[in-house]
């Protein structure tokens, strides 16, 4: 079945710094990617929808030029967390577009310390 | 704007009991309906979905749910819960018009299963 790839699967940093983390569809092709973030004990909260070939679309509250969205070929999306600060410190999945749904990554756990 | 409300934060139930898990959802239209399983810090499993049709599902793991459009409801039931089953479980939607992976996902409902 389609298999989506997340790395790194975790990553800590030093506020201020920036961080980027890869999501690969491995078995198909995916025009369409999304990227979600999830607090501890919460849900999951759907950041942007990242296209191939064009520029992302970011939910209402998401800083576009802090987390920045690239998917520049149709296996690989990159969420790039730029200055990061302690706030950013969370559990960021990624899911690549299905026909009849989504399949998502195993997710990256990133510390900002 | 479409919600999905999980009720329940939290359930405990012993293994070999019975489970329900609700899921009330607030859309113009049907949307596409998704129950999702998660262990502790890992990625997310799915375990049944509704586009249309008959409005028993069956999924993966023994977990089946029930759409029942006059209460807005895609309640997930397991007839007998395994220790295995303790994890957070989500439901989530998607609009029927386009993609059915956009998602807007519940605020979960953790499962402890005591022996």
């Amino acid at each position: 079945g389609a298999v989506v790839s997340q790395h790194p699967s975790w990553v800590i940093c030093k506020s201020g710094t920036s961080v980027k983390i890869e999501c690969r569809s491995l078995d198909f092709q995916a025009t369409t990617m999304f990227w979600y973030r999830q607090f501890p004990k919460q849900s999951l909260m759907l950041m942007a929808t990242s296209n191939e070939g064009s520029k992302a679309t970011y939910e209402q509250g998401v800083e576009k030029d802090k987390f920045l969205i690239n998917h520049a070929s149709l296996t690989l999306s990159t969420l790039t967390v730029t200055s990061a600060h302690p706030e950013d410190s969370s559990f960021y999945i990624c899911s690549a577009e299905l026909a009849g749904g989504a399949d998502f990554g195993p997710g990256t756990r990133l510390t900002v310390l | 704007a479409q919600s999905v409300t999980q009720p329940d934060i939290h359930i405990t139930v012993s293994e070999g009991a019975s489970l329900e898990l609700r899921c009330n959802y607030s859309y113009g239209a049907t949307p596409y309906l998704f129950w999702y399983v998660q262990s502790p810090g890992q990625g997310l499993q799915l375990l049944l979905k509704y586009f249309s049709g008959d409005t028993l599902v069956q999924g993966i793991k023994g977990f089946e749910a029930e759409f029942k459009r006059s209460q807005s409801s895609f309640n997930l039931r397991k007839p007998s819960v395994h220790w295995s089953d303790a994890a957070e479980y989500f439901c989530a939607v998607a609009p029927n018009t386009g993609t059915a992976s956009k998602l807007t996902f519940g605020t979960g409902t953790r499962l402890q299963v005591t022996l």
